[in-house]
């Protein structure tokens, strides 16, 4: 069974930066199938998709937050890690580790699946 | 970038079936799988649909999802409403570069 865990500050000063780092358990970020994500949730809000991994290091960012983000992996330790610049009070929220698998279907199209397991989130507070 | 529009909220009494809705504001719905998530207070979310409309080992059948390109939209149908399927719901699916979820609605079984 794969697990997820976040680990990291719950409270980050303002215009500091964030940092959290998820680690895998049960299966290896060097699988090839999957990509691993960073979603946030502000209290009482949705959900937001932060941004992904490959374990080859390959990266995306949404666009409104790609130029404070940037999200790294450690194969040798199971574990990515996600950092967030200049934070103000408006990245306070749960952070969520999560897996999501990509494949090739039968005509050859690349598809995204579903994110299947997630971490139980950590609560990051910005405050002074 | 596209967006997923959601109901913010949805009622029904127990027994009875009730659709949320997921409309998607540029693109095709029909080109990029949706996913349907189920979150309690206090939990992560789980996928009850994904890729449009199967669901995961362990999802009961009253669970289920579909798209319309007529309305560019998709949809997570729930019969047989049991107290314990009031959560919040989100949709979710993707373009070429970004994964996008919808606002989410709150589903009040009563």
């Amino acid at each position: 069974q794969v697990q997820l865990q976040e680990s990291g500050p719950g409270l980050v000063k303002p215009s500091e930066t964030l940092s959290l780092t998820c680690t895998v358990s049960g299966g290896s970020v060097s699988s090839g199938n999957f990509y691993w994500s960073w979603i946030r949730q502000p209290p009482g809000k949705g959900l937001e998709w932060i941004g992904y991994i490959y374990y080859s290091g390959s990266t995306n960012y949404n666009p409104s937050l790609k130029s404070r983000v940037t999200i790294s992996v450690d194969t040798s330790k199971n574990q990515f890690s996600l950092k967030l610049s200049s934070v103000t009070a408006a990245d306070t929220a749960v952070y969520y580790c999560a897996r999501e698998t990509y494949y090739y279907d039968s005509s050859g199209y690349g598809t995204w699946s579903d994110f299947d397991y997630w971490g139980q989130g950590t609560l990051v507070t910005v405050s002074s | 970038n596209f967006m997923l529009t959601q109901p913010h909220s949805v009622s029904e009494s127990p027994g009875k079936t009730v659709t949320i809705s997921c409309t998607r504001s540029s693109g095709s719905i029909a080109s990029n799988y949706v996913q349907w998530y189920q979150q309690r207070p206090g939990s992560a979310p789980t996928t009850v649909i994904y890729e449009d409309n199967q669901r995961p080992s362990g999802v009961p059948d009253r669970f289920s999802g579909s798209i319309d390109s007529s309305s560019n939209s998709a949809s997570l149908t729930i019969s047989g409403l049991k107290t314990e399927d009031e959560a919040d719901y989100y949709c979710q699916s993707y373009d070429s570069t970004n994964q996008v979820f919808g606002g989410g609605t709150k589903l009040t079984v009563l």
